[in-house]
């Protein structure tokens, strides 16, 4: 079955860089959700779009934006990079943002800033 | 607000025997709860959930938990640990604060299974 895909894997970037990070959800899943895991921690909410447009907003810093296309791909945007971005970002799809769907996650993307 | 709590940094035990890893939540109203597993270097996969109904909820790879209203709690649990169960376990509660259904998890929990 079709998973969530994400792209880069891995990426390193420079302070003050930016960064794109993409996500195609699973095929007609039109809800997708951002989340950030710093080393050892558990993934926190960043954002999260239905049907193209932003439903949600967690603790997501003012650098970042994100947004989800006509054919539901996504991809958050990253600038000015720190040295604290350095985390795993996770995307996952669901089937309509219905509380009662389970989420699937892509493997997600390891950015590193130095 | 909604939280989930799992006591455990880690739980070790012996191939064979019987799991569980403890989640305790905090909500407003019904709670739709869930499991995942996040084995190394890899995204999080979706185990089970408990939504309504039957309090034993069963997923994948023979994991089953419990749904105890009076003490929120949602533990996960296996008959018979494998090797290869060794990962890193996260509970997780829909907010439902909002329509769109994110989901707040717990500290995460290792389970070490030894042979």
């Amino acid at each position: 079955a079709a998973g969530v895909i994400q792209s880069p894997r891995h990426l390193i970037k420079e302070k003050r860089e930016t960064a794109t990070l993409k996500c195609y959800p699973i095929p007609r899943h039109d809800t997708v959700y951002w989340y950030q895991q710093g080393p050892g921690q558990d993934p926190q909410f960043l954002i999260s779009f239905y049907e193209k447009m932003q439903s949600d907003k967690g603790s997501i810093p003012d650098r970042f934006s994100a947004q989800q296309f006509s054919d539901y791909h996504s991809e958050l945007n990253m600038s000015s990079l720190e040295l604290g971005d350095s985390a795993l970002y996770f995307c996952a799809s669901s089937l309509k943002q219905t509380p009662t769907y389970e989420q699937y996650f892509g493997p997600g993307t390891r950015l590193t800033v130095t | 607000a909604q939280s989930v709590a799992q006591p455990e940094d880690q739980v070790n035990v012996a191939e064979g025997n019987p799991l569980t890893v403890k989640c305790t939540y905090s909500v407003s109203g019904n709670p739709y709860l869930f499991w995942y597993v996040q084995y190394p270097n890899r995204g999080l996969q979706f185990l089970l959930k408990y939504i309504t109904g039957d309090n034993l909820v069963k997923g994948s790879y023979g994991f089953e938990a419990e749904f105890n209203k009076s003490q929120t709690s949602f533990h996960l649990k296996k008959p018979s640990a494998l090797v290869s169960d060794s990962a890193l376990y996260f509970c997780a509660v829909r907010d439902r604060s909002s329509n769109t259904g994110k989901l707040i998890f717990g500290q995460g929990t290792t389970l070490q299974v030894k042979p």
